[in-house]
């Protein structure tokens, strides 16, 4: 079965910076690769995702790439602030509906002002 | 919207106990989820209906697991007998479609089994 692997598993940067997460997957009949956040008592929260056809995926501050030949896909956060400290979990599709997601095991986000 | 509301937010038990986990979706979405959340297993999809139909119950852990959906604004997961291991935070997410329509989560339920 798909097994989702997400690194580094904690990341500190300070406010301003860059930060990068990448995750790897291992099916590659997994066509969509959704991130999400989760703040501390609450359920987690889509940010952005990408489907398999696509290379590359930009919303303002927040980005995410595929490479589906190497199976690795990478969130990138430009410009961080503290409200960006969270939890932030990627995942791949395992079906053809795009709704049954292997989750990584996470990676806890802290923004240092 | 109120988005997507689950009870009780916390429940302590005691092994061998009945629980039923309770979770009203966004209105109008046709697909709702289960999933577990444990330090050790991350996040797990338990089990996932559309139009009030399971499609895939394979993550369901073992036959003390059951979920129901009797209509579209009301679903239930329900673990009977409950165990220590059992203890974890349980989300509720509902869609409105298929690849590319969003999961909304719910609050989840933080169960702890004595």
């Amino acid at each position: 079965g798909e097994n989702v692997e997400q690194h580094p598993s904690t990341l500190s940067v300070q406010e301003g910076d860059s930060a990068v997460i990448k995750c790897t997957y291992s099916d590659s009949a997994s066509n969509y690769f959704p991130w999400y956040k989760q703040e501390l008592g609450k359920g987690p929260q889509l940010i952005i995702d990408i489907r398999s056809n696509v290379g590359e995926k930009k919303d303002q501050r927040i980005a995410v790439t595929l490479n589906k030949t190497a199976k690795h896909f990478s969130l990138h956060i430009t410009e961080t602030q503290p409200e960006d400290s969270a939890v932030y979990f990627c995942a791949a599709s395992i079906d053809n509906y795009g709704q049954n997601f292997v989750f990584g095991p996470g990676t806890r986000l802290s923004v240092l002002p | 919207d109120a988005g997507v509301i689950q009870s009780p937010r916390h429940e302590v038990t005691e092994m061998g106990q009945e629980v039923t986990l309770r979770c009203k979706p966004i209105s109008g979405h046709d697909y709702l989820f289960w999933y577990r959340q444990t330090m050790m297993r991350g996040l797990e999809l338990l089990i996932y209906f559309n139009n009030n139909v399971p499609i895939d119950d394979s993550g369901m852990p073992e036959d003390r697991f059951s979920a129901k959906m009797p209509n579209a604004s009301f679903s239930t997961l329900k673990i009977q007998p409950s165990e220590p291991r059992d203890s974890a935070v349980y989300f509720c997410a509902s869609s409105a479609g298929l690849a590319g329509y969003e999961q909304y989560f719910g609050p989840g339920t933080r169960l702890t089994v004595t």
